[in-house]
């Protein structure tokens, strides 16, 4: 079964300070990871994406996320947050398997950011 | 091109009316999602198609929900009668054929059933 785990719905932070969002996966198969952003009213953009090349992926706007097998972990980081960051982020997993070709999305984390 | 394009952006309808969703996907990709976003609920996965064929619609909530794709370039959902719970974003994505490299999403279709 996959499933992902976006463990905090609401992350506040200040303007010019790191972003952390955290995402936990569990696969039966190698996984590929994503993260999207949701501005308010509008759609889904993807930010980045892990596809088993580089454990470290850097998406746009300075974010990036590492592939942490051990920790089956892929979380979000930025050093410094901007006010356009504020969104909704969403963790998503999706797998290599024949005839299942989905996309599994986590509850997403509200970012907030304070200037 | 001009990504996956979702028509109308605004719906209001009465309940009891038929509701029919446009999605135009981006040109060459294979794959085509359908999502329901509430805030209850989150992002639900309502059905996907593989090459204009229907492969997975667990997710249809009900017999009102249903979704076509009579080519490669357009698909619609339709909901027949409508209900006020209905009320959500739909969101239509589309993904080249290895789906493992992400979808990409139209801006999402807003419906309010009153």
């Amino acid at each position: 079964a996959q499933s992902v785990t976006q463990l905090d719905s609401h992350v506040s932070v200040s303007e010019g300070t790191p972003v952390l969002l955290r995402c936990n996966y569990s696969s039966s198969y190698s996984p590929s990871l994503f993260w999207y952003v949701q501005h308010p009213n509008k759609g889904l953009q993807l930010l980045l994406k892990y596809t088993s090349a580089a454990t470290l992926v850097k998406g746009i706007n300075g974010f990036e996320a590492e592939f942490k097998k051990s920790e089956t972990s892929f979380h979000l980081t930025k050093p410094s947050a901007h006010m356009s960051d504020a969104a909704e982020y969403f963790c998503v997993v999706s797998i290599r398997q024949t005839g299942a070709n989905n996309l599994f999305f986590g509850t997403g984390t509200r970012l907030t950011v304070i200037p | 091109d001009a990504g996956v394009i979702q028509s109308p952006r605004h719906e209001v309808t009465e309940m009891g009316q038929e509701v029919t969703l446009r999605c135009k996907p981006i040109s060459g990709h294979d794959y085509l999602f359908w999502y329901r976003q509430t805030m209850m609920r989150g992002l639900e996965l309502l059905i996907y198609f593989n090459n204009n064929v229907p492969i997975d619609d667990s997710g249809m909530p009900e017999d009102r929900f249903s979704a076509k794709m009579p080519n490669a370039s357009f698909s619609t959902l339709k909901i027949q009668p409508s209900e006020p719970r209905d009320s959500a974003v739909y969101f239509c994505a589309s993904s080249p054929a290895t789906v493992t490299l992400g979808a990409f999403f139209g801006q999402g279709t807003r419906l309010t059933v009153v």
